[in-house]
């Protein structure tokens, strides 16, 4: 069945450095890709999505391309803030899908 | 402003109770979800609702129930068949099932077992 992987955390950095979360995923076809954050007690809020291969998403300083022929998703940023402390979650909705798949959410920690 | 809520922020619940999570929306939305979320564990799936007074199970519906009786509410049971309720349950909502929709998320309602 369809699936999403991430790297394992928590991811601790200082600010202004470079992120990278990677995320793969198995799935037939060509599910959508999305990238959800979560702040400490509070539901999970859209960052960014691709549609279709090749496509870059984008928001607040973060970027993920959808990759066909690695089969990942991978979100970055150039310079990240202590405010970007959260929990990521990548996931992917089959084109026949009914609801989300995720991954299991990488903790990202900055610090100042 | 449009959004979805959640109702009540902290619930507790002695072992053989029924409990309910109210879930509101005012997007309009045609499509609603149940999640459920455990430490460490990414989002599963309960039960998901595509139009009004349909709703279909999701990965882990056993000891959970649902009702789509208006468009804007979707409320979850947590019955005392469901052998480990205590855990984060988040509700969302989409336009449709269409895997181009966003799902936008509630704040979250935690369910805590004594």
């Amino acid at each position: 069945g369809d699936s999403v992987t991430q790297m394992e955390g928590p991811v601790t950095l200082s600010e202004e450095a470079f992120l990278t979360i990677n995320c793969t995923y198995t799935a037939t076809g060509y599910p959508s890709l999305f990238w959800y954050v979560q702040y400490p007690g509070e539901g999970l809020q859209l960052l960014l999505k691709a549609t279709k291969a090749d496509d870059k998403g984008s928001n607040k300083g973060f970027e993920a391309t959808y990759r066909k022929e690695t089969t990942s998703f991978h979100l970055e940023k150039g310079s990240v803030q202590v405010s970007d402390s959260a929990v990521y979650f990548c996931a992917l909705m089959h084109q026949a899908g009914t609801a989300l798949i995720f991954g299991k959410g990488t903790t990202l920690s900055v610090s100042s | 402003d449009g959004g979805i809520t959640q109702s009540p922020k902290y619930l507790f619940r002695k072992e053989g109770q029924n409990v309910t999570l109210s879930c509101e929306q005012n997007l309009n939305h045609d499509a609603m979800y149940w999640y459920r979320q455990d430490p460490g564990q990414g989002l599963r799936l309960i039960y998901y609702s595509q139009i009004v007074n349909d709703f279909q199970k999701g990965d882990i519906a056993e000891g959970y129930s649902v009702s789509r009786e208006k468009k804007e509410s979707f409320p979850l049971t947590v019955t005392s068949a469901q052998k480990n309720p205590t855990a984060f349950y988040l509700c969302a909502s989409s336009k449709g099932l269409a895997s181009y929709n966003e799902q936008f998320f509630g704040p979250g309602t935690r369910l805590t077992v004594l």
